[in-house]
């Protein structure tokens, strides 16, 4: 079964943690992509990666860091310095030039 | 002015009802245009997409593009319950190194009602 997993499926974090959410993908896709979502905002890039051991800063990467030592996984740590971290945040994958796909996404709660 | 502007809804028609979603966009240098469909507390996923303008059919969906307006739509025949979710319409647009990023507008929640 060929897809995007992403976990947990919900998170909950005191305020001041660092915390990290796991994106594998199986597509053999060499792009990926993390995503914020909030209500009546839409989807929001933090960051994105075109291959293994590089990766580039999105729109609001403030806050967060991300690695890529594998072409299959890409995860994303939200750290104590991101000031609204309470989210719903989606990975995505592509091939060169094509349609991006989204995992089922992970809601982070801090408190 | 933002990129991609959606009306956040809610929408809500009869079941079998014609739906039309849209979105309008600021840069008349944008040519690809997709359409994503989320479930609750789902990843979205790819509905459609189209290039330039002109329409573009699949099954009860048709995807619409007005250049001259700035306009994209897309239409639902004859609406099934299982059709409630929120409709994203979203633009690709080049990163640094290649490969596109996606700019979302904030989405359209749809219900239809049996």
């Amino acid at each position: 079964d060929g897809g995007i997993t992403q976990s947990p499926k919900y998170l909950f974090r005191k305020e001041g943690q660092n915390v990290t959410l796991s994106c594998e993908q199986n597509l053999n896709h060499d792009a990926m992509y993390w995503y914020r979502q909030d209500p009546g905002q839409g989807l929001r890039l933090i960051y994105y990666s075109q291959i293994v051991n590089d990766f580039q800063k999105g729109d609001i990467a403030e806050g967060y860091s991300v690695s890529r030592e594998k072409k299959e996984s890409f995860p994303l740590t939200v750290t104590s310095a991101q000031k609204n971290p309470t989210a719903f945040y989606l990975c995505a994958s592509s091939a060169p030039g094509r349609e991006q796909y989204f995992g089922p996404g992970t809601r982070l709660t801090v408190t | 002015q933002k990129e991609v502007e959606q009306d956040p809804g809610p929408l809500s028609v009869p079941e079998g009802a014609i739906v039309s979603l849209n979105c309008t966009y600021s840069n008349s240098a944008f040519q690809y245009f997709m359409w994503y469909r989320q479930y609750s507390r789902k990843g979205p996923e790819l509905l459609m997409y189209t290039y330039s303008s002109g329409n573009k059919e699949d099954g009860r969906f048709t995807a619409q593009v007005d250049k001259s307006s700035k306009y994209i739509s897309l239409f639902i025949r004859d609406s099934q319950p299982s059709d409630s979710a929120t409709y994203l319409c979203a633009i690709p647009q080049g990163l640094t190194g290649g490969g596109n990023k996606l700019t979302f507008g904030t989405g359209t929640q749809l219900k239809v009602e049996l």
